[in-house]
């Protein structure tokens, strides 16, 4: 199994919602991501976990909170989120010295 | 800081119109060049990683080539199925963590 699964594939969320979106894989990897895609710009790193510890967080509004309950899972719990906050959000995970991503869940913020 | 550049932004092709993307990169020691492709609403496909300068990567229609400042993407007598946005991205360590780096990419359009 080489694959990230994300759900959901589409969310529609208004700015007073709490949503969250989910992120598995069962490669053994110990290293996963969260990425914001903008339409036609490249993905941007958010978060980082390493070994299920948060590692690196590029100064993401707490409008956005990971969470890595074990190994295998990823979640970003969503909050307030404002309208510029719409793209598509990818999860990685990282094995054989290269990134593995999900197909990404495509937010929209009303 | 790390950076990277691709050019150009969007190339049209017309089937079988071989041709080559650019990758230029300024970084403090490379830790790895990768090549990824993405198709519309879908997540980075990987498809190379070069680490020294003179390497060279195949894979069917493509081919990826690496010097000291930059890195081409060849792409031989191309398909439609292969349009795509075509990302080059560099490899940090920082925080005891790997982190990519992306280009901005070049949007790909090959007619039939």
């Amino acid at each position: 199994d080489t694959e990230v699964t994300q759900t959901p594939k589409h969310l529609v969320m208004g700015m007073t919602n709490k949503k969250s979106l989910k992120c598995e894989q069962h490669m053994g990897h110990r290293a996963m991501y969260w990425y914001k895609q903008k339409a036609k710009k490249p993905p941007e790193l958010m978060f980082v976990y390493s070994y299920e510890k948060l590692s690196i967080n590029e100064s993401v509004p707490s409008r956005f909170s990971p969470e890595c309950p074990n190994s295998s899972l990823l979640n970003l719990h969503l909050h307030a989120l404002q309208p510029e906050d719409s793209a598509l959000y990818l999860c990685a995970s990282r094995g054989n010295e290269k990134l593995f991503f999900g197909s990404g869940t495509q937010l929209s913020v009303l | 800081e790390d950076q990277v550049t691709q050019s150009p932004e969007a190339l049209r092709l017309q089937e079988g119109e071989s041709s080559s993307l650019n990758c230029s990169y300024t970084v403090s020691g490379l830790r790895g060049l990768f090549w990824y492709r993405q198709d519309p609403g879908k997540g980075p496909e990987f498809l190379f990683t070069l680490y020294s300068a003179g390497e060279e990567k195949e894979k069917e229609r493509l081919k990826a080539t690496l010097t000291k400042k930059e890195s081409f993407l060849h792409i031989t007598a191309p398909k439609p199925e292969d349009s795509a946005t075509y990302l080059c991205a560099v490899q940090e360590y920082r925080d005891s963590s790997y982190k990519l780096i992306f280009g901005s990419g070049t949007r790909l359009l090959v007619r039939p």
